[in-house]
């Protein structure tokens, strides 16, 4: 079983500001995808960007960007000028070509402040 | 095109009962996969459903069960429920083809609150 570590539970930035999301991860696969999902008190679970694992230029979806390092088993997420409507617990999230089933992380919670 | 959508928004059942979640897929996807996410935590992997078969399933036992039908639509079904359920119960649906380049993104459902008491 894959096992996606993500060791920030909290992060809080400015409105404006940039923050970094941390996540690690665990396979012995080749062949896998990478994502971040957003989930807003709302609670519906958004996907804000995603990374296959055999494409080695980094993701980038308007303010998000990811910085994916493949030897290092790491994948951390970029919010670049945040905005108010950014709170919400983010999620790395694993997949393996084989299955096609999520191996979530536990969350980091991000707040951004007025 | 029509999103993912869950039926009931809220359920609270008693100890030992039975409940049945139910999940409409994304218009065009043909497959199913249900997480439970416990307070504060990540999804975890129950089951997904493939073209009405069981294609996966998570470290759950057998009182959890599922059905996918001729439309795509699922239903999750918990028997002899414990207090430890209470959880977030959330479908996602996505569109495989079996063969290499399937579209894999799972786009999710606003999901279920369940309590047990």
């Amino acid at each position: 079983a894959q096992t996606v570590t993500q060791s920030q539970p909290e992060m809080s930035v400015q409105e404006a500001e940039t923050v970094t999301l941390s996540c690690t991860y665990d396979t012995s696969e080749n062949n896998y995808y990478l994502f971040w999902y957003k989930q807003p008190p709302s609670r519906q679970m958004i996907l804000v960007i995603r990374q296959e694992a055999y494409k080695q230029q980094n993701a980038t979806e308007n303010r998000f960007s990811v910085n994916f390092q493949k030897a290092a088993k790491s994948f951390s997420l970029k919010i670049s000028d945040s905005q108010l409507g950014d709170t919400a617990m983010y999620f790395c999230a694993f997949m393996s070509a084989n299955d096609y089933k999520l191996s979530f992380g536990a969350g980091t919670t991000v707040t951004v402040r007025a | 095109e029509t999103g993912v959508t869950q039926s009931p928004t809220h359920l609270i059942k008693t100890r030992g009962q039975q409940v049945t979640l139910r999940c409409s897929s994304q218009s065009g996807h043909n497959t199913v996969s249900w997480y439970q996410q416990a307070l504060g935590q990540g999804p975890q992997f129950i089951f997904q459903y493939y073209r009405e078969e069981e294609n996966g399933r998570g470290n759950f036992p057998p009182r959890f069960s599922g059905l996918q039908f001729p439309n795509y639509s699922s239903e999750l079904n918990v028997n002899a429920l414990e207090l430890d359920d209470s959880a977030l119960y959330l479908c996602a649906s996505s569109f495989l083809t079996g063969l290499a380049g399937s579209s894999y993104e799972q786009y999710f459902g606003p999901g279920t609150r369940l309590t047990v008491t």
